[in-house]
């Protein structure tokens, strides 16, 4: 089973307007990773954020990572319709270190112009 | 362009049919992963290569997979006498092992989508 879970499942935004994709996992992790996908695509890796870490930032985008509620957020902001594609986040277990990413089921996120 | 390199893109056949794909990982890269991943869902872990050996494989991973890295470059990923659940999207990533391994990020081709009849 999936261990990361994002909410929402699907988000609308106007360009513009800031975009925030939330992602609880279940066990300790070495790093988190977020991926964006466009439709029919392969993942393109966003940024990581190891388990020692809070925040990170990465032109438009935020990461937070809060390893005591199992839970991180990301942030687009000044959000583009070039933003519109599937975001999902990965959990790197510390059981499995370096073997596997453990994805959520993503968010949908569409940016209207 | 030094990204992953999947093959072929879409790939239909006929249900009991065999099929082979390839991937080509970012060529200083010695971790090699196989993922699926079915609509709308996020994409699963089939099995990993380090170099050419084969360390671990999900129990996805029917015996009608297997999965090959024989110079510790290229893969390729067989199914035989395919289902039609085995209709998915097939993702191949590549990272950096070693001592700075778990902080080194997966990067993945643009996938090989099977569409069995």
């Amino acid at each position: 089973s999936q261990q990361g879970e994002e909410d929402p499942q699907a988000l609308s935004i106007q360009e513009g307007e800031n975009a925030t994709m939330n992602c609880s996992y279940k066990t300790s992790i070495n790093n988190l990773q977020w991926y964006r996908q466009n439709s029919g695509r392969g993942l393109v890796h966003l940024i990581l954020i190891r388990s020692n870490e809070r925040e990170k930032h990465s032109g438009r985008l935020r990461v937070t990572l809060d390893t005591s509620k199992k839970s991180s957020s990301l942030l687009i902001t000044a959000s583009r319709a070039a933003d519109t594609a599937s975001y999902f986040c990965a959990t790197d277990k510390r059981e499995t270190s370096g073997s596997r990413l453990t994805f959520g089921e993503g968010t949908q996120l569409t940016v209207n112009p | 362009d030094t990204g992953v390199s999947q093959n072929p893109r879409h790939k239909i056949t006929k249900r009991g049919q065999n099929v082979t794909f390839r991937c080509d990982p970012i060529s200083e890269h010695n971790r090699l992963y196989w993922y699926r991943q079915t609509l709308g869902q996020g994409p699963e872990f089939l099995t990993y290569f380090q170099n050419e050996a084969q360390l671990e494989k999900s129990r996805l991973l029917s015996d009608r997979f297997s999965a090959e890295r024989p110079k510790g470059s290229f893969s390729t990923l067989e199914i035989q006498r395919t289902e039609q659940g085995d209709s998915a999207m097939y993702l191949c990533a590549s990272s950096l092992g070693g001592p700075q391994g778990k902080f080194s990020s997966q990067h993945f081709g643009d996938g090989t989508r099977l569409s069995i009849l």
